[in-house]
């Protein structure tokens, strides 16, 4: 089962911020977060991932509480291309056989016009 | 730099037929992942392999299997097509490292079951 839990869904306005949260109450000290997004029926993106510190690129900044137990995806300025379900995934990092990405149902995420 | 790429981006077969579904990975990544993801679920892993091995395989029956080649380059088969097989069937690469990997996901091949 997945360790996350999502809206599961959100609106937004174009040039907005998108903020989308996550928890994840049960995520183990070095367990990362990663971000992924799916435009309809395509293949999953890349977004961002952290650890423990804030983490910021080209697409979007990644907010992780102190505790750890939730965290928050920024769209600085949301598009209308932005339209995606967003996914948030706590996964360990590499130990053995077990590197298979967990995945909830995410955020359907509505930019409009 | 090319992306991860798929083929074929849609395949229609029908009930007891097999399936080959093909994957070829970034550049210089060694790993490759098959995730299924039915209509209105989220992704389910599939498979695993590295280095030309099977490393992990998800809860699906043994007529899922696949194999990587010298290349890197995977395919994915499914023997005995049922109507519920009927899904995206996604690959993934990544770089096998210390610490955390990303994986980086291709367009996906919709396949439909008749």
């Amino acid at each position: 089962d997945a360790k996350t839990t999502q809206p599961p869904s959100m609106d937004c306005a174009e040039g907005r911020a998108a903020n989308l949260p996550c928890n994840h109450s049960t995520i183990s000290g070095n367990e990362y977060v990663y971000w992924y997004r799916q435009i309809h029926s395509q293949g999953p993106q890349y977004i961002i991932h952290g650890l423990k510190n804030n983490e910021t690129n080209e697409m979007a900044s990644l907010i992780i509480t102190e505790d750890r137990k939730s965290s928050t995806l920024i769209l600085p300025h949301a598009t209308l291309r932005d339209t995606a379900v967003y996914y948030c995934i706590v996964r360990p990092p590499n130990a053995g056989n077990n590197r298979k990405l967990i995945w909830g149902l995410g955020t359907s995420l509505a930019v409009n016009p | 730099e090319a992306g991860v790429t798929q083929s074929p981006t849609h395949l229609i077969k029908t009930r007891g037929q097999q399936a080959t579904l093909r994957c070829s990975p970034i550049s210089g990544h060694t790993s490759v992942y098959w995730y299924q993801q039915a209509l209105g679920l989220g992704l389910q892993f599939l498979l695993w392999y590295d280095e030309g091995e099977e490393r992990n395989r998800g809860n699906f029956p043994p007529r899922f299997s696949g194999r990587q080649f010298p290349n890197y380059s995977s395919e994915l088969n499914v023997n005995a097509l049922e109507l519920e097989d009927s899904a995206l069937y996604l690959c993934a690469s990544s770089l096998p490292r210390q610490g955390v990997e990303t994986q980086y996901f291709g367009p996906g091949t919709r396949l439909l079951v008749l």
